[in-house]
């Protein structure tokens, strides 16, 4: 267990609606991610921070913006939500013992499954 | 760009038998490769790395994986399966330079074990 919580942990909205995902973790890890998971795809990332005010984007980060103002929290946002982000986001951190993100590993949130109608 | 292929979406096998869970990547350069596993339900749980030295990967719950440079490879390897492995198997990948740690999934292979 690396301390990691999302939450909501199960939504249900309604397209066009704003919706803020939670990931919150308890170690001071400096880099976290957010993933989304759909079947036949495996894990995508959306976005990352590797700071406090550091974000970068991902692979699929259209229709997502992120924000950390805080180290133990990070924050994803739908501006508006379509049915094509309906899926389960997984949080994900790492601890950098080797000098950067690249030589350490990455630990898994519960995840939150979002449905969008 | 850089991809990992699971070659095996679905695996079906018998209590007692053995699994190899096929893992390529497409990167030139030094990498740090993973095994996640997702029981139903569940997140993701790390079951072995490699990010150097002896390329035969002793894992949790008696897995192993063998890296294999020359052939982009890092399967995963169990002697004989449990009912309690029912679950999907990730194979990830993080190039070590000029990374922010980010991994690149494979899309997974789902085993059924049947009791």
């Amino acid at each position: 267990d690396a301390g990691i919580t999302q939450s909501p942990r199960h939504k249900v909205t309604e397209t066009g609606t704003p919706v803020t995902l939670r990931c919150h973790q308890t170690e001071n890890h400096r880099y976290m991610y957010w993933y989304r998971q759909d079947p036949g795809h495996g894990l995508r990332l959306i976005h990352y921070s590797y700071g406090v005010k550091d974000t970068d984007k991902g692979e699929v980060s259209d229709g997502y913006s992120v924000s950390r103002s805080k180290t133990e929290d990070f924050l994803l946002t739908l501006e508006s939500a379509t049915s094509s982000q309906t899926s389960v986001y997984f949080c994900a951190i790492a601890s950098v013992s080797g000098g950067t993100a690249s030589t350490d590993t990455q630990y898994f949130g519960p995840g939150t499954r979002l449905t969008v109608l | 760009a850089q991809s990992v292929s699971q070659h095996n979406h679905h695996v079906i096998l018998s209590e007692a038998a053995s699994l190899e869970l096929g893992c390529n990547y497409s990167y030139g350069g030094t990498v740090n490769l993973f095994w996640y596993v997702q029981y139903p339900g569940q997140h993701l749980q790390l079951l072995l790395k490699y990010f150097s030295g002896d390329p035969l990967v002793k894992g949790i719950k008696g897995f192993e994986a063998e890296f294999i440079k020359s052939k982009f490879s890092f399967n995963l390897r169990k002697p004989s399966v449990q009912w309690s492995d029912t679950a999907e198997y990730f194979c990830a990948v993080n190039p070590s330079l000029g990374s922010q740690g980010n991994l690149i999934f494979g899309k997974g292979t789902k085993l059924s074990v049947k009791p």
